[in-house]
């Protein structure tokens, strides 16, 4: 049974470009959540998708966008890159939206 | 924003001792949550405890609970140098899944 699975595992950006990470999540599960883990610190929560459509959101700009296909595979998308922006991207799913998160080991975004 | 704090920020022990690290958070919560990350990889789940819940076990973890206080505990017993990691706690206001995470607490356990 394959975990959450995240790509790219590492990427680097210029500032003002755009970018895409991905996520599987877990086999049986329907809900993926984002979260930005600066360094040093722990995951924010951007944003949770359930049923293709964005159901919670964090404290994070219109920059931060998303999608969930209905293979319940999701992506994250970043435009107009900030150099704030350098991160782990960690991807998690959960059933039904309860309980214990998966995550996936992350995308690291460097935007220089 | 994070939840609440962690502490101590960092602790160092030796092999076969106990490690204990608290948690604080701010609003009232369905259920709180323990994870490990080991060097900047994704977090792996440790337990969950609800907010009726007092104190909770799973083999050499211990969980306490006191929502009074606003504040959880984990105790790692007997520690291995395979413990060494960051250990963070993470509310979950409403049973949805949405994780408000503290700032983690960095074990470094020595042989």
């Amino acid at each position: 049974d394959a975990g959450v699975t995240q790509s790219p595992t590492h990427l680097i950006k210029t500032r003002g470009q755009q970018v895409t990470l991905r996520c599987s999540p877990k086999s049986g599960h329907d809900t993926v959540s984002w979260y930005q883990q600066a360094l040093g610190q722990g995951p924010q929560f951007i944003f949770q998708y359930y049923e293709e459509e964005e159901r919670q959101r964090g404290n994070f700009p219109d920059r931060f966008s998303g999608h969930q296909f209905p293979n319940y595979s999701s992506e994250l998308n970043v435009n107009a890159l900030l150099l704030g922006d350098s991160a782990l991207y960690l991807c998690a799913s959960i059933r039904d939206g309860r309980g214990e998160l998966f995550f996936g080991e992350g995308s690291r975004l460097t935007v220089l | 924003s994070q939840q609440g704090e962690e502490d101590p920020q960092a602790l160092s022990i030796q092999e076969g001792e106990n490690a204990t690290m608290n948690c604080s958070y701010k609003t009232s919560i369905n259920n709180l949550q323990w994870y490990r990350q080991n060097s900047g990889r994704g977090l792996v789940h440790l337990i969950l405890i609800r907010s009726n819940e007092r104190e909770k076990h799973s083999g050499r973890l211990r969980v306490t609970l006191d929502t009074s206080k606003k504040s959880s505990s984990l105790l790692i017993t007997a520690s291995r140098a395979a413990d060494t990691a960051s250990y963070f706690c993470a509310t979950d206001e409403s049973n949805t899944g949405k994780l408000i995470f503290g700032q983690g607490t960095t074990l470094q356990v020595k042989p």
